[in-house]
């Protein structure tokens, strides 16, 4: 069964410094692989997703990779600033079409 | 954009009482999920199903059913509440094509379920 870890849980960092979230997955035979932002008491927002034949997708300060073949992915934040502080989750598709999710990065940008 | 709509954002209910959470997606998704979310636990699936009148059980069934009689709406019933049902539900929705690699999960703005 797909395995999906999310490291470090909680990250806390100064406003504008840039910073690299973690996912690892343990089955390779995936469609794609998503990240998701939560603000508290709220649902998920999807953020990017890449497709299993690409290595990055970017999206203004965002930018996701995938190297497929080792399992990881890394979502990357320039600048941080404040409004970014929520919980990041990262989510595959396999190739059974069942999504399986991290437990998610906690990220605080303190001002 | 699509958009997943969840009926209630905050439900206090008794135990025993029988509970209903609805959610609506507008973009003819065939693909509906309901999922709870715990701390420490993250994302459990409870039920699926990816077609009207069908359902397929997730990896916590237990104690929940649903209902599913128009493609639009996916309905999660708890039949008998119980304090350990209380939690943050999460309705979502996908496009549903085989093999899709653009498939992309939606999400509700969740419900957030106390039992008393």
């Amino acid at each position: 069964k797909q395995e999906v870890t999310q490291i470090p849980a909680a990250l806390s960092v100064p406003e504008g410094e840039n910073l690299v979230l973690n996912c690892s997955f343990t089955d390779s035979a995936i469609y794609n692989l998503q990240w998701f932002r939560q603000d508290p008491g709220k649902g998920l927002t999807s953020l990017l997703l890449i497709q299993s034949s690409q290595r990055e997708q970017t999206s203004g300060r965002l930018n996701a990779s995938l190297d497929k073949s080792s399992g990881r992915s890394t979502l990357y934040i320039a600048a941080s600033q404040p409004g970014d502080s929520a919980t990041y989750l990262c989510a595959v598709l396999n190739t059974g079409n069942q999504f399986y999710f991290g437990t998610g990065t906690s990220l605080t940008v303190i001002p | 954009d699509v958009k997943v709509t969840q009926s209630s954002r905050y439900l206090v209910k008794r135990t025993g009482e029988k509970v209903f959470l609805e959610c609506v997606q507008d973009m003819d998704h065939e693909n509906m999920f309901w999922y709870r979310q715990d701390p420490g636990l993250g994302l459990r699936l409870i039920y699926f199903s990816y077609d009207v009148k069908m359902k397929e059980k997730g990896d916590i069934p237990e104690g929940y059913s649903v209902s599913r009689e128009k493609k639009e709406r996916f309905s999660l019933i708890l039949e008998s509440a119980s304090t350990n049902q209380t939690s943050m539900y999460l309705c979502a929705s996908s496009s549903g094509g085989q093999g899709d690699k653009n498939e992309k999960l939606f999400f509700g703005s969740g419900t957030q379920l106390s039992v008393l």
